[in-house]
C-alpha cells in the first residue's frame, strides 16, 4: 500500500540511550518532515527536508539530528535520549502539488524512562 | 510557537447533528488545510482551502475562510459516530514552507 511508514511503532529507552526512528515514502514525495506530538501541544516541527540532499531545523530541533538517506528514507537520530523526549513521533512526505496535503505515518510512541 | 488555534477544545453530539470547528490564526496564509486524526493513528488531510478562497465543500465537510479575522470553520453536517476523531487545522504561511498545526479540536459523536 502506497503511504508513510515509520518503525519501530513503540520504543522505551533509558535515559542516555541513542536510537534511531527511521521513515520511508513510496509517493515519489520530493518533502519529508517529522513532527512530535505531546498532550495539549499539537503538532510540532522538529525538522524537515525540502529535497534530497537537504535538511532544515524545526521549531523544535534540539537533542535530535536527521538524515534524508535519499528521495524515500528520512532518519530521525536521538543521540542521547531524555524524558522530555517522551513523544509520539510523525513522519510526514508531501509532494509540490500542496491540494493533496501531507501524507502521514502511523507514529512511532517513544518513551524515555 | 502555534499558528492556528482551535476552538472548542472538545465537543460532544450526537448522531445526525452538525459539528462545527474554528480555527484561528496570526500571520498572513496562503492556504489552509484540516486533518482528522483517530485515536492511535497518524493525521489524515481532509479539505485544502486556498487564501483567495471564501467557502469549498467536500461531501459532508464545509470549510470557510475569513482572511480578514483570520479564521477558519470546518462544519460536518450529519454526523455519525466514525467522525469520532480530533480535527487539527493547519496554515502554509507565507514565506514558509513547512505547515504550522493547531492544538486540536476533540469530536466525540455518540449514537
Amino acid at each position: 500500500n502506497a503511504g508513510v511508514t515509520q518503525t519501530p511503532k513503540f520504543q522505551v529507552l533509558k535515559t542516555g540511550q541513542s536510537m534511531t526512528l527511521q521513515c520511508a515514502q513510496d509517493m515519489n514525495h520530493n518533502s519529508m518532515y517529522w513532527y512530535r506530538q505531546d498532550p495539549g501541544m499539537g503538532l510540532r516541527l522538529i525538522y524537515y527536508s525540502a529535497s534530497e540532499g537537504t535538511t532544515d531545523k524545526g521549531e523544535v530541533p534540539n537533542g535530535y539530528n536527521v538524515s534524508r538517506l535519499n528521495k524515500r528514507e528520512f532518519s530521525l537520530r536521538l543521540e542521547s535520549a531524555a524524558p522530555s523526549q517522551t513523544s509520539v513521533y510523525f513522519c510526514a512526505s508531501s509532494s509540490p502539488d500542496i491540494f493533496y496535503g501531507y501524507t502521514f505515518g502511523s507514529g512511532t510512541r517513544l518513551t524515555v524512562v | 510557537s502555534q499558528q492556528g488555534e482551535e476552538d472548542p477544545q472538545a465537543l460532544s453530539i450526537q448522531e445526525g447533528e452538525n459539528a462545527t470547528m474554528n480555527c484561528s490564526y496570526k500571520t498572513s496564509i496562503n492556504n489552509l488545510q484540516w486533518y482528522r486524526q483517530n485515536s492511535g493513528r497518524g493525521l489524515v488531510h481532509l479539505i485544502l482551502i486556498r487564501s483567495n478562497e471564501r467557502e469549498k465543500h467536500s461531501g459532508r465537510l464545509r470549510v470557510t475562510l475569513d482572511t480578514s479575522k483570520k479564521s477558519s470553520s470546518l462544519l460536518i453536517t450529519a454526523s455519525r459516530a466514525a467522525d469520532t476523531a480530533s480535527y487539527f487545522c493547519a496554515t502554509d504561511r507565507s514565506g514558509y514552507s513547512t505547515l504550522t498545526f493547531g492544538k486540536g479540536t476533540m469530536l466525540l459523536v455518540s449514537p
